[in-house]
């Protein structure tokens, strides 16, 4: 089974609106982190927001925000006024484990039009 | 701070040939990683290390080595590279703590 499914391959937002990335994990560890990061088309990673298993609210770091949901095991990356400078590839991640390990989904392109 | 370096950048091998790429972090990460990105397939784990000499397998290893002979660094083999080994190539580390996972900036390596 995939530990990470984004399920939107391809995303359009209009410039300086909300855009809602899809991600859903799988674990039995009551332990994990869940992560977002940004890859733009230059090819580095960047890291966006984590969100602990045991973090009581959601996550948030200047315009982004982790719409974290443990029961349905969802953690959706919300983007708020959205700028030209956020097209990129989008990759939701999860940390689980003794060995610490992460996995990645198979990401999000996100194309932000003016 | 240089935080994750890759070496090299960018590589064409022959099929049947080998190569190493150097993964050096200066964090003093115990647990450092190797993925490799297809398009369409996100980043897989190839090998990992929870700690200086310790080297395990992740998700895709076939075809790869590893080895960590020392804290900072992290090394990748191809001992006989094929073209399903083209790829980009990121290395990572974390200090094993809920802390994000720190990347190097990719190597593209093509096998003709």
């Amino acid at each position: 089974a995939q530990k990470i499914t984004q399920t939107q391959p391809g995303m359009f937002v209009q410039e300086k609106e909300a855009v809602t990335l899809d991600c859903t994990y799988d674990t039995s560890d009551p332990s994990y982190g869940l992560f977002w990061y940004k890859q733009p088309s230059s090819g580095e990673m960047i890291f966006l927001i984590y969100q602990g298993s045991y973090d009581q609210q959601n996550a948030t770091e200047g315009r982004y925000s982790l719409n974290f949901q443990k029961a349905r095991k969802s953690a959706n990356l919300v983007i708020s006024a959205s700028q030209l400078g956020d097209s990129a590839m989008y990759f939701c991640a999860m940390r689980e484990g003794n060995f610490n390990k992460f996995y990645f989904g198979s990401g999000t392109k996100l194309n932000v039009k003016p | 701070n240089a935080g994750v370096t890759q070496t090299p950048k960018f590589r064409v091998l022959k099929t049947g040939q080998s190569m190493t790429l150097l993964c050096a972090q200066d964090m003093n990460h115990e647990y450092m990683y190797w993925y490799r990105q297809d398009p369409g397939m996100g980043l897989r784990l190839i090998h990992y290390s929870v700690g200086e000499g310790t080297t395990a397998k992740g998700e895709v290893p076939d075809g790869y080595n590893v080895s960590r002979l020392k804290k900072q660094n992290f090394l990748l083999g191809l001992e006989s590279a094929a073209p399903s080994q083209t790829s980009v190539y990121f290395c990572a580390s974390n200090p094993g703590r809920n802390t994000e996972a720190f990347f190097g900036q990719g190597t593209r390596l093509t096998v003709v």
